[in-house]
């Protein structure tokens, strides 16, 4: 039972939009702005895509996209293309617990 | 470039020991955060256990008491030494990086860990 809830699925169709929302409590998600998305793709290492809610590292298309409201967090895809096809996880900072995970989403591109 | 390389995984029966290895180029591990995170199969990542560059160490509950965390600033390194392992300790065991602000954004390639008779 992960910390996080994310729904284990997700779809779209080429060059549209898909949005993974990401729940948690007032003790992470709410409680800090340090909610981070990572990507992988099957058999590989989890790459960072966006930190502290909405923040995007130096490389990573924006496509990507994250926001926050309450105590759930969301990560939008827009612009779908086949190489985003992977699993999506997110992350928040969750005080003496350090850092909590959602159990991960599959993003399917139709 | 900064590269972190895990070793040290494989097949070992509950109760034993294991240690894990980091290797790290590209910057110094004395002067970073680190962690080790898993990937249970078909699940989702878990955070392990993490070392500061103050030396203060923190472990999540799961493993607290059973693994330890440590470096080897001489050899750029980042070791877990786990003991009394569980069948649930099955994962891949991942090596990271910090570098972003609360998040993590340099990661090694995993080494697997089987524990099972």
């Amino acid at each position: 039972q992960s910390a996080l809830t994310q729904p284990p699925s997700a779809s779209g169709s080429p060059g549209q939009s898909v949005t993974i929302s990401c729940t948690g409590t007032s003790s992470d998600v709410g409680g800090y702005n340090y909610v981070s998305w990572y990507q992988q793709h099957p058999g590989k290492a989890p790459k960072l895509m966006i930190y502290e809610v909405n923040k995007r590292p130096s490389g990573v298309p924006d496509r990507f996209s994250g926001s926050k409201s309450g105590n759930t967090a969301s990560l939008t895809v827009s612009g779908l293309l086949p190489e985003d096809e992977a699993d999506y996880h997110c992350s928040s900072h969750a005080g003496s617990k350090y850092w909590v995970f959602g159990g991960g989403t599959k993003l399917t591109v139709l | 470039e900064v590269q972190l390389v895990e070793s040290g995984g494989g097949l070992i029966q509950p109760g034993e020991s294991l240690r894990l290895s980091c290797a790290a180029s590209g910057f110094s591990v004395s002067n970073s955060y680190m962690s080790w995170f898993r990937q249970a199969p078909g699940k989702g990542l878990e955070w392990v256990s993490m070392f500061n560059p103050d030396v203060t160490t923190h472990y999540a509950d799961s493993v607290m008491g059973r693994f330890t965390i440590s470096r080897d600033k001489s050899q750029n390194m980042l070791y877990l030494q786990m003991s009394s392992l569980r069948a649930e300790d099955t994962a891949v065991y991942y090596c990271a990086k910090s570098g972003y602000s609360y998040a993590w954004g340099y990661w090694g390639q995993g080494t697997p860990v089987t524990v099972s008779s």
